[in-house]
């Protein structure tokens, strides 16, 4: 299985902050990299997809990067609703892996 | 407006078998641009794949459910299940369904673009 390793686990920021996430694959997934917004008590939402496209809806301050086995996901000036746990997930191969988790808390 | 709705006993008894069932709605199971997954989350804990199918039938399951896993599609009906069978404590967690969704850019990318609001499950005696 391709593990997945989540950078920090968490962090506190302050409105409008640029926050980084990086995500760490145990091998090359190429740009297959996904990023997940989750909030308490609610599903997961898709954020970004193929390491650096933005899923129709949503806000253009997030964005992605990277390739091969490191990756970012980045917020820039950093909203209310942000507040939330982040998780990247892999669609190299199979069994699906995702990373343990960023939360992102308010300072 | 495609919706995703997983149902199904919220308490199963330790051996058990865990049975869900996923009704989507809003658009057709059994499109070729999408496949069916199920994902669990650990109270405070990450998510975790557990299998995948195709409208075909075909299916993947994480190694990890040592073979206790069977997810099966009813396209008649517009859902596909999942069965998780000698359950455990450890098997406790909010069980999510979603549609996997395939998208090119340079390459086929897949991603879990529509998910359903989740159930929880505990495993109890």
């Amino acid at each position: 299985d391709i593990q997945m390793t989540q950078s920090p686990s968490s962090l506190s920021a302050s409105i409008g902050d640029r926050v980084t996430v990086i995500c760490r694959a145990s091998e090359n997934i190429n740009n297959r990299l996904n990023w997940y917004q989750q909030k308490p008590g609610k599903a997961p939402k898709l954020l970004i997809y193929a390491a650096s496209t933005l899923q129709s809806g949503v806000p253009s301050r997030f964005s992605g990067g990277g390739s091969g086995t490191d990756f970012t996901l980045s917020i820039r000036t950093l909203q209310p609703e942000d507040f939330a746990t982040y998780y990247c997930q892999q669609s190299s191969s199979i069994p699906l892996t995702f990373g343990g988790g960023t939360k992102v808390e308010i300072k | 407006q495609v919706q995703l709705q997983e149902s199904g006993p919220g308490l199963v008894k330790p051996s058990q078998t865990l049975s869900l069932t996923c009704s989507v709605s809003g658009g057709p199971i059994n499109s070729r641009t999408y496949y069916w997954s199920w994902v669990r989350q650990p109270a405070g804990k990450g998510l975790e794949w557990i299998g995948r199918i195709f409208a075909s039938g075909t299916t993947n399951y994480s190694p990890s459910l040592t073979g206790r896993a069977t997810i099966s599609v009813d396209t008649s009906r517009n859902q596909f299940s999942l069965n998780l069978t000698s359950v455990t404590a450890a098997d406790t967690a909010v069980y999510y369904c979603a549609r996997v969704v395939q998208r090119y850019t340079t390459a086929w990318h897949y991603a879990l673009d529509i998910w359903g609001p989740g159930t929880m499950v505990r495993v109890s005696s």
